[in-house]
């Protein structure tokens, strides 16, 4: 069964400094997986994709993801937070057997201080 | 750009009413979804659709219907309202297709409450 998921809650980091948001899936065969921002009272904002081809995978905003097959993990990261990045942030997978299904995780909390 | 608008942003519905959520997309998408969402679940898949007249259960359809009669358009339906299916609903949409093939889009979401 496809499944994924987000570790923390809550990262909090400093303007400025670079972030990390962690993912990490379970799927048979190769998974397609995706990064998504939802500001509040919004709906989910696509960021990113990995679907093959290059592991590190660029996407809105200066968001960038990393693939680890051998780690299974998909995690979001961006050099130089900004207070705007501050939102929930899924990861979500779909492949393998699941077919049109993909599984969102719980979400992560992203505070940026200024 | 893509654009999945869902027709009621919030809405306040009495226990045992008939609840409509309605929700159209405009890049000819074969697929399309109605999630729900809650704090700390994530989104939950309530049913999805792979085209018109076509629907599948999700992960939670119990209390729900849908209804795809057109390519365009796919309407959430709670028969008789309860007070645990107050929650933000999110339509979305997809295709196997192109670029963006994949990825799915979301509308903005209903805020349904049930009193």
């Amino acid at each position: 069964a496809q499944s994924v998921a987000q570790p923390e809650d809550q990262v909090n980091v400093a303007e400025g400094n670079p972030l990390t948001v962690k993912c990490t899936y379970s799927v048979s065969g190769n998974p397609y997986l995706f990064w998504y921002v939802q500001y509040p009272n919004r709906g989910l904002q696509f960021l990113l994709k990995y679907i093959t081809g290059d592991n590190l995978v660029k996407g809105s905003y200066g968001f960038e993801a990393e693939f680890n097959k051998s780690q299974t993990s998909f995690h979001l990261k961006k050099p130089s937070a900004l207070v705007s990045d501050s939102a929930l942030y899924f990861c979500a997978v779909r492949g393998g057997t699941g077919g049109f299904k993909t599984i969102f995780g719980a979400g992560t909390r992203l505070f940026v201080k200024a | 750009d893509v654009k999945v608008t869902q027709s009621s942003r919030y809405l306040v519905k009495r226990t045992g009413e008939k609840v409509f959520l309605e929700c159209v997309q405009d890049m000819d998408h074969e697929n399309m979804f109605w999630y729900r969402q809650d704090p700390g679940l994530g989104l939950r898949l309530i049913y999805f659709s792979y085209d018109v007249k076509m629907k599948e259960k999700g992960d939670i359809p119990e209390g729900y219907s849908v209804s795809r009669e057109k390519k365009e358009r796919f309407s959430l339906i709670l028969e008789s309202a309860s007070t645990n299916q107050t929650s933000m609903y999110l339509c979305a949409s997809s295709s196997l297709r192109g670029p963006s093939g994949n990825t799915i889009y979301f509308g903005e979401g209903s805020w349904l409450t049930v009193v």
